[in-house]
């Protein structure tokens, strides 16, 4: 069974800041990757995704992710945050063949102004 | 397109009491699931029919059932409501892929409350 990762639960920071939340799986075969993110009383939205290419993706609204296949992990990483950027972040791995998304526990990430 | 939808948004139910969540997509999609997601848990699997006609338990299985009704729709049913179901529900879809599932899509979800 896959089992997802992520290293902080909770992350503040200010506007303008960097942001990079850390996702570790632990499947060894071929994989789908996901981040979603979750903003204050709505559903989950996908941000970015891999399939397979280049591992370097870039998603919506300035983030992007690292595929690190030797590392198993698959980062996401944002220059430069804005407040509207509140909100909380979940790693999902599909692999195997499999018809299901594992998750991560989620981020949940403060911006102050 | 109204993506994944699901009936009702906020539900409060007594011990014992039953119900059934509902939930239908309008993309398509082979595989549909269930989540429920409580605080500092994330999401996690109740069940999921990665195709019509099948059913499978996922993570959470307990005091639950599923019907795959038609390729549109995935219903959650509660036979007799605990307080530890208090949580939030969501549904979602995604299509089969050749290794796998492309990304999942989420409906809205539903707050129910079991007192």
């Amino acid at each position: 069974a896959q089992s997802v990762s992520q290293h902080n639960h909770h992350v503040i920071l200010s506007e303008a800041a960097s942001l990079e939340l850390g996702c570790n799986y632990s499947y060894g075969g071929t994989v789908n990757l996901f981040w979603y993110v979750q903003y204050p009383g709505q559903h989950l939205q996908l941000l970015l995704k891999y399939f397979s290419g280049d591992p370097l993706v870039k998603g919506i609204k300035g983030f992007e992710a690292e595929f690190i296949k030797s590392k198993f992990s698959f980062n996401l990483r944002k220059p430069s945050v804005q407040w509207s950027d509140t909100a909380e972040y979940f790693c999902a791995v599909n692999g195997g063949g499999d018809y299901k998304l594992s998750f991560g526990a989620g981020t949940t990430v403060t911006v102050r102004a | 397109n109204a993506g994944v939808t699901q009936t009702p948004k906020f539900q409060v139910l007594k011990t014992g009491q039953s119900m059934t969540l509902q939930c239908a997509q309008d993309m398509n999609h082979n595989s549909m699931y269930w989540y429920r997601q409580d605080p500092g848990m994330g999401l996690r699997l109740i069940y999921y029919s990665a195709s019509e006609g099948t059913t499978d338990k996922g993570e959470v299985p307990n005091g639950y059932n599923v019907s795959r009704l038609n390729k549109r729709e995935f219903s959650l049913r509660l036979e007799s409501a605990a307080p530890s179901q208090t949580s939030v529900y969501f549904c979602a879809s995604s299509e089969l892929r050749g290794q796998g599932i492309y990304e999942q899509y989420f409906g809205p979800g539903t707050r129910l409350t079991v007192t």
